[in-house]
């Protein structure tokens, strides 16, 4: 199985901050990588697919990268609004997600 | 707006089953994959079924294949998650998921949860 291994888990951010978060998968997994977003009672919501592919409707000050092994989330310029936790799925070989990674403002 | 509402959860013995639904409204149910993906509390999230857009095929992450079934009603729009010889560690939020599309299984959308606790 195909693990996710999701850094930080929690991360303290000033607004207009960049941000990044880190997944790393435990092999290749080519860029079958996605990224989520779930607010405080909200569903999670996608954000980023196949690594660095915009979902329709999605702010661009977030952008996703990398490949094989690596990927980063970027926000680029931190928003009060994106509170929220993120995290990673690869779709490489079945499903398997990181752990979530808590943003909060300073 | 695509909205995924799920139910059926609660309270329930170990051992014994239990039935969840997830009522979903606009788009064509028919023409996506869906599946149900599991968070128990403090633990991380994990897939735990997928069912293709006509029922045709299913597939189960291993702790739960011969316990749970995942079906669907295409003529109701509704997913189904059957559970059966329900264990302490099957005690989590069950989220239904809607496939990107027709032919791309992952997760586009989900449902906001519902609380499945296993305890005597």
């Amino acid at each position: 199985d195909i693990q996710m291994t999701q850094s930080p888990s929690f991360l303290s951010a000033s607004v207009g901050d960049r941000v990044t978060i880190n997944c790393k998968a435990s092999q290749n997994i080519n860029r079958y990588l996605n990224w989520y977003q779930q607010k405080l009672g909200e569903t999670p919501k996608l954000l980023i697919y196949n690594a660095n592919s915009l979902q329709t409707g999605i702010p661009s000050r977030f952008s996703g990268s990398g490949s094989g092994t690596d990927f980063t989330l970027t926000i680029s310029s931190l928003q009060p609004e994106d509170v929220a936790t993120y995290f990673c799925l690869q779709h490489n070989s079945w499903f398997t997600f990181g752990s979530g990674t808590k943003l909060e403002i300073k | 707006e695509v909205q995924l509402v799920e139910s059926g959860g609660g309270l329930v013995q170990p051992g014994r089953s239990m039935k969840l639904s997830c009522a979903v409204s606009g788009f064509t149910f028919s023409n996506y994959g869906m599946a149900w993906v599991r968070q128990a509390p403090t633990k991380g999230l994990e897939w735990v079924a997928t069912i293709s857009y006509d029922g045709s095929s299913t597939y189960y992450r291993d702790s739960v294949k011969g316990r749970f079934t995942i079906s669907r009603d295409n003529a109701k729009s509704t997913l189904y998650l059957q559970m059966n010889s329900l264990r302490s560690e099957d005690t989590a939020t069950y989220y239904c998921t809607r496939a990107y599309s027709s032919y791309i299984n992952w997760f586009a959308y989900w449902g906001q949860g519902t609380l499945v606790t296993v305890s005597s």
